[in-house]
């Protein structure tokens, strides 16, 4: 069985540029989430679905972040304009609803100049 | 506010027994759940306590005391592999987990 998948792997823009991320879950898993982690820290959630609902985005910075699912499948998370303290790992993870195993793509990792 | 809290650091010999402790603060907590990450890897599900007590699975254990917010996760017969950063995290009643700033576990020979 396939896991998460993420593109790119590594990013690097220059500040005020736009990014986008994405992140295909693992087949059947109805939640999907964001992270974001810094080096040296625990992943901080940004957003989570549950199929194409996000029901808790109260992290994401919304003047700059965004983020979709359409089809309750595949996401994008992205960023515009980007900041220097953007730069950061992006992790998504997955899991099958109310379930307390989440899944962990390989993440990418984002450098702002 | 919400946090976790677990030691920087653990340095320990190869077959040696381990435990990485965590304390913890959060609203609607419904359970701790430990994580394993390897340099430049993505975190990976060692085990989750929804009750109190001891959880173990092979080599490694977990236990959780309601209450007195805290846990741990106990490594026996310690491998080089078992080298990486393992990050104790706490799932609410909302199905938020939240997440400790991590251990880095160094094994020695």
């Amino acid at each position: 069985e396939a896991g998460v998948v993420q593109s790119p792997r590594y990013k690097i823009i220059e500040k005020k540029q736009p990014v986008a991320f994405w992140c295909n879950p693992i087949s059947g898993h109805n939640t999907l989430y964001w992270y974001l982690q810094n080096l040296g820290q625990g992943p901080e959630l940004l957003i989570r679905y549950e199929n194409e609902e996000a029901v808790d985005d109260s992290q994401l910075p919304k003047d700059r972040f965004s983020a979709e699912r359409l089809k309750g499948v595949d996401s994008t998370l992205k960023i515009q304009p980007a900041e220097l303290g953007d730069s950061a790992v992006y992790l998504c993870a997955s899991s099958l609803a109310g379930a307390h195993e989440q899944y962990f793509g390989p993440g990418t990792r984002l450098t702002v100049t | 506010g919400q946090s976790l809290e677990q030691p920087s650091e653990v340095t320990a010999v190869e077959g040696a027994i381990v435990q990485i402790n965590c304390t913890y603060q959060t609203s609607g907590f419904y359970g701790l759940s430990w994580y394993q990450q390897h340099d430049g890897g993505a975190p990976t599900f060692l085990s989750y306590n929804g009750l109190d007590g001891l959880e173990e699975t092979g080599r490694f254990s977990s236990f959780l005391s309601r209450s007195d917010s805290y846990g741990y996760l106990l490594l026996q017969e310690l491998q080089m592999k078992d080298s990486a950063s393992y990050f104790c995290a706490a799932y609410n009643q909302g199905g938020k987990l939240i997440f400790g700033q991590g251990t880095e576990l160094s094994v020695k020979p």
